[in-house]
């Protein structure tokens, strides 16, 4: 079973729109991650946060974490066609990572 | 190579095959997992490694899964018997890290199929 939810299931906007996805886990952290996953392929890493950490940057990438929500959320700003993938937040804590179900995102141009 | 790399990378088995399912890491990574991953979820647990080291196997679904990295690089994830729900993406991810979560590649996974 997933140890992790994300909000929406599916997100479709306009190219040039910001588009925002939100995770929530439900054990304790050392770190939260997100991957991208184009269909049919493997997991690629796009930005960690540790626990202590309340908000990062990276890019167009930016991630927030509320570890007394057990929530984060990752924002694509100024998205691109080539965004469009279905995105995983990975909650990591000792030695194991739980994923949530993705959110999968569709960037029209 | 620069990355993890699995193979094969399409299966179909007929149910109650044996299959054996690889992973090459990436050269001297240390850590070592293996997720499923089913149609339109997220990656699943199934084992870890450090090393030759299985210190994690609790994701392992049944007895018919069986995950073995005997000289601490190359990984194997056997199933016995397969079945129809056996069917998934069967992922692989390696780190030069121990444990920490940093820094892990995932493979291009294989998709087992189970007719």
């Amino acid at each position: 079973s997933q140890q992790g939810e994300e909000d929406p299931q599916a997100l479709s906007i306009q190219e040039g729109e910001n588009a925002t996805m939100n995770c929530s886990y439900k054990t304790s952290i050392n770190n939260l991650q997100w991957y991208r996953q184009n269909s049919g392929r493997g997991l690629v890493h796009l930005i960690l946060i540790r626990s202590n950490e309340r908000e990062k940057h990276s890019g167009r990438l930016r991630v927030t974490l509320d570890t007394s929500k057990k929530s984060s959320s990752l924002l694509i700003t100024a998205s691109r066609a080539a965004d469009t993938a279905s995105y995983f937040c990975a909650a990591y804590n000792f030695n194991k990572f739980y994923f949530g179900s993705g959110t999968k995102l569709n960037v029209k141009p | 190579g620069a990355g993890v790399s699995q193979s094969p990378r399409y299966k179909v088995a007929k149910r109650g095959q044996d299959v054996a399912l690889r992973c090459d890491p990436i050269s001297g990574h240390v850590s070592l997992f293996w997720y499923q991953q089913a149609l339109g979820q997220g990656p699943e647990f199934l084992t870890y490694f450090q090393n030759e080291a299985q210190l994690d196997k609790s994701g392992l679904p049944s007895d018919r899964f069986f995950a073995e990295r005997p000289e601490g690089s190359v990984s194997t994830l056997k199933i016995q018997r397969t079945q129809q729900e056996d069917s998934a993406v069967y992922l692989c991810a390696s780190s030069g890290e121990g444990s920490g979560g940093f820094g892990y590649t995932f493979g291009s996974g294989t998709r087992l199929t189970v007719v």
